[in-house]
């Protein structure tokens, strides 16, 4: 099973929500990934979580609050967005650990595109 | 920043091979160069990575020049699916995550 799976493949929410983007993969991978990407545009890295500890925040806001509650699940919470906060929210996950990042492969989920009104 | 250039669009004959150049010159000893594609709507994909040997996979072949400053990224027989995004990354060698930078990327169309 190479597969990522995110829930909810769409999502709109208003400027005043709390909402939480969920992200799976079962490949025993013990690196997990938060992009975001806008239209038209390359992903931009969020977060990294290696063994389930937050080891890259790229100064996301602190409107975005991701969570690994175990190897296999990571999710990104969203409070008080902002408009220009929509985008198509992609999770990957990789081997990491001793393998080294040269050689490490992602594997990216198919996304979820967040609206915000 | 991304440290690759990459021209923003080419075209491509379906059945004919496709070559995606990329240009990373001040790429360091001690780093890949991979390459991703995205294809409309989807989440990227990797297609293959390599430090100074050419390399070959089912999907596709990867030429690294001797001088490591440039990297040409070729599928052999193109078809309509493969229509997409394609990312050329150097990524650092190091122990744990990996940290991508995404260029802009070319966009390949392959044309019936």
């Amino acid at each position: 099973d190479t597969e990522v799976t995110q829930t909810p493949k769409h999502l709109v929410m208003g400027m005043t929500n709390k909402k939480s983007l969920k992200c799976e993969q079962h490949m025993g991978h013990r690196a997990m990934y938060w992009y975001k990407q806008k239209a038209k545009k390359p992903p931009e890295l969020m977060f990294v979580y290696s063994y389930e500890k937050l080891s890259i925040n790229e100064s996301v806001p602190s409107r975005f609050s991701p969570e690994c509650p175990n190897s296999s699940l990571l999710n990104l919470h969203l409070h008080a967005l902002q408009p220009e906060d929509s985008a198509l929210y992609l999770c990957a996950s990789s081997q990491s650990g001793l393998a080294g990042g040269g050689r490490d492969t992602q594997y990216f989920g198919p996304g979820t595109r967040l609206t915000v009104l | 920043d991304a440290k690759t250039t990459q021209p923003p669009s080419m075209d491509c004959a379906e059945g004919r091979a496709a070559n995606l150049p990329c240009n990373h010159s001040t790429i360091s000893g001690n780093e890949y160069v991979y390459w991703y594609r995205q294809i409309h709507s989807q989440g990227p994909q990797y297609i293959i990575h390599g430090l100074k040997n050419n390399e070959t996979n089912e999907m596709a072949s990867l030429i690294i020049t001797e001088d490591r400053k440039s990297s040409t990224l070729i599928l052999p027989h193109a078809t309509l699916r493969d229509t997409a995004v394609y990312y050329c990354i150097v990524v650092p060698i190091i122990q744990g995550a990996q940290k991508l930078v995404f260029g802009q990327g070319t966009r390949l169309t392959i044309n019936p």
